[in-house]
């Protein structure tokens, strides 16, 4: 079955700077992969998605890219702000967004002021 | 976007007591919902596949008899704690996949 590895755990930056996650995926079938935002005991918050017949997908101060020969795919969040502070998980498919969600571990993204 | 809701958002039982916990999506039809499980400071891990009219599917090391699912409509989905232990204690979160998955609010589920 699919297996998807999220890199860092943590991660702690400045506001200003950019903030880069990256997941890579075991199932050359997943085709939806899907970027979440989770804050302390609320539900995820879908904040970007690809899929897998594009490279990169733009929205604002966040973007995703996808390499499909290398199985990995990145989050790049830029211009960093403190209410950016919570916990994202990457997650993939192999049914497009109708699909089962296979997720990463999750990283900690802190924002200091 | 889709509205998927969860109750109760928040439960307290008993060691060896039942609880159920609702998933409707209010603006559309989900012949299939997932449920998954969330321990603190983890991820979510997928417990089972529900679909609409028809037996869910488990994932491997789910207890089917002890985690009870049921899809009885388009519209709802539950899932049912049974003889629930401290382990069992976790976040729920139910998802109805369209064009994206919307999440339910989850539900905090102690068990003392």
């Amino acid at each position: 079955g699919e297996n998807v590895e999220q890199h860092p755990s943590t991660l702690s930056v400045q506001e200003g700077d950019s903030a880069v996650i990256k997941c890579t995926y075991s199932d050359s079938a997943s085709n939806y992969f899907p970027w979440y935002k989770q804050e302390l005991g609320k539900r995820p918050q879908l904040i970007i998605d690809i899929r897998s017949n594009v490279g990169e997908k733009k929205d604002q101060r966040i973007a995703v890219t996808l390499n499909k020969t290398a199985k990995h795919f990145s989050l790049h969040i830029t211009e960093t702000q403190p209410e950016d502070s919570a916990v994202y998980f990457c997650a993939a498919s192999n049914g497009g967004s109708q699909g089962n969600l296979i997720f990463g571990k999750g990283t900690k993204l802190s924002v200091k002021p | 976007g889709a509205v998927v809701s969860q109750h109760p958002s928040w439960v307290i039982c008993k060691s060896g007591t039942s609880v159920k916990i609702e998933c409707r999506s209010l603006d559309f039809q989900a012949t299939t919902m997932f449920w998954y499980r969330q321990f603190p400071k983890q991820s979510l891990m997928l417990m089972a596949t529900s679909n609409e009219g028809s037996k869910a599917t488990y994932e491997q090391g789910v207890e089917k008899d002890k985690f009870l699912i049921n899809h009885a409509s388009l519209t709802l989905s539950t899932l049912t704690v049974t003889s629930a232990h401290p382990e069992d204690s976790s976040f729920y979160i139910c998802s109805a996949p369209t064009y994206e998955a919307f999440f339910g609010q989850g539900t905090r589920l102690t068990v003392v």
